[in-house]
């Protein structure tokens, strides 16, 4: 069965660090493109970032230089290290496989990890 | 990069045809044909009906459409069933090689 299950979502401090991991069954994740996507409590979705299958990486303007998006082929695990968190920033995050080369069409999501930056 | 602007709220009765609008510019919708919708249901993630602009995944039904007129798409449930209640999302490639969701509309079935 093709599926993402994200894990690692928790409440953290502003200023704090925390690390998603995104695990993929039913197909490799190094062969393509994989976002995170991120939904505050009652609002829209947010593209947060993507990692090519060539290994790019692209970012939000509201994360650059604070989280950094990468893989492990051997796990076929998709992450997210999340650095000097802000309240902003909670969220819950989804990873998603975009089918079409980077081209924005998400056809697999994850159930999606809370995470709550609050003191 | 902006989101993209959709109306806030539509709704349809339970047979009629509705449609969702998505407004970007020449650096998003208008200059791409790579516009995607989503519906998402409460407390679930979303889902793709639509990609580059008009395609259907394998499974969706074929009451959904998507086009495209310069920098609007938009996005057509014809037949509407009250499980068409959902939010929907747009979503654009733009010229920062990066995607841009839609700030998203809520869908009432009355």
């Amino acid at each position: 069965e093709v599926q993402l299950v994200e894990s690692g979502g928790g409440l953290v401090q502003p200023g704090g660090s925390l690390r998603l991991s995104c695990a993929a069954s039913g197909f490799t994740v190094s062969s393509n493109y994989m976002s995170w996507v991120r939904q505050a409590p009652g609002k829209g979705l947010e593209w947060v970032s993507v990692i090519y299958s060539g290994g790019s990486t692209y970012y939000a303007d509201s994360v650059k230089g604070r989280f950094t998006i990468s893989r492990d082929n051997s796990k076929n695990t998709l992450y997210l290290q999340m650095n000097s968190l802000r309240a902003e920033d909670t969220a819950v995050y989804y990873c998603a496989r975009d089918f079409v080369g980077g081209l924005g069409a998400f056809d697999i999501w994850g159930q999606g990890t809370m995470v709550t930056v609050s003191s | 990069q902006s989101a993209l602007t959709q109306p806030a709220s539509v709704s349809g009765s339970p047979g009629q045809s509705i449609t969702i609008s998505c407004t970007g510019t020449s650096s998003d919708v208008g200059g791409y044909n790579y516009v995607s919708w989503y519906q998402q249901h409460p407390g679930k993630a979303p889902k793709l009906m639509i990609y580059d602009v008009s395609n259907r995944p394998s499974g969706v039904s074929n009451r959904f459409s998507g086009s495209k007129s310069g920098n609007t798409a938009s996005l057509t449930i014809s037949g509407l069933q009250a499980e068409d209640e959902a939010d929907y999302y747009c979503s654009s490639y733009t010229s920062s090689s990066t995607p841009v969701f839609g700030g998203g509309t809520k869908l009432t079935v009355l």
